[in-house]
């Protein structure tokens, strides 16, 4: 399995700009979840789904930000209009059923966001 | 909030010697694990230990668990350049995995 796979690896967009992040699991996990790494606030959990559904976005931080899971391989977050205060690392991770009690996650490699 | 604190933030050894991290947390768990992540990578996942248990290995890894402290500590043995690396715990409970800020260890050659 590749693992984890996040596109783009890195993205400039201008403030205002809708953008897109991706996101494919490894095939058989049942959760996914969206995490945001930033020098003054460490990592983030922002969402996560469980066989595609989303379970808690408690850390979404405002409307601007939504993801989504249409199916089993594939999932965006998605922040429209962004800021640059939405500057940040963007990780993706996936894990099989109850993975967090036994085996831990497998995260992407990131997408590196920057918003000017 | 279950975020761990890592405790020291960084940390720079020789090769061959050996480093030892702490975490402490603030609320019950079901398990703590450790991550770690090369500069510009993603986490990577290191070792679980879960509340019933004191003490895992795992390689060149060593991990202690102590519920009554809410704290736990890695220690890796005889150090390499390729440890480099910050290393992150995360406490996991509710379903949900949270993350302290993590330290940042460097091995000098």
């Amino acid at each position: 399995d590749a693992g984890v796979i996040q596109s783009p690896r890195h993205e400039v967009t201008e403030m205002g700009q809708e953008v897109t992040l991706r996101c494919k699991p490894i095939s058989g996990h049942d959760y996914l979840f969206w995490y945001r790494q930033t020098m003054m606030r460490g990592l983030e959990l922002l969402i996560y789904f469980n066989n595609n559904v989303p379970i808690d976005d408690s850390g979404m931080p405002e409307d601007r930000f939504s993801a989504k899971m249409p199916n089993a391989s594939f999932s965006t977050l998605k922040i429209q209009p962004s800021e640059p205060r939405d500057s940040a690392v963007y990780f993706c991770a996936s894990s099989s059923l109850r993975g967090g009690d036994n085996y831990g996650y497998t995260f992407g490699s990131g997408t590196r966001l920057t918003v000017v | 909030s279950q975020q761990g604190e890592e405790d020291p933030q960084a940390l720079s050894i020789q090769e061959g010697e050996n480093a030892t991290m702490n975490c402490s947390y603030k609320t019950s768990i079901n398990n703590l694990q450790w991550y770690r992540q090369n500069s510009g990578r993603g986490l990577v996942h290191l070792i679980l230990i879960r509340s019933n248990e004191r003490e895992k290995h795992s390689g060149r890894l060593r991990v202690t668990l102590d519920t009554s402290k809410k704290s736990s500590s890695l220690l890796i043995t005889a150090s390499r350049a390729a440890d480099t690396a910050s290393y992150f715990c995360a406490t996991y409970g509710n379903n949900r995995l949270a993350f302290g800020k993590g330290n940042q260890v460097v091995v000098i050659p």
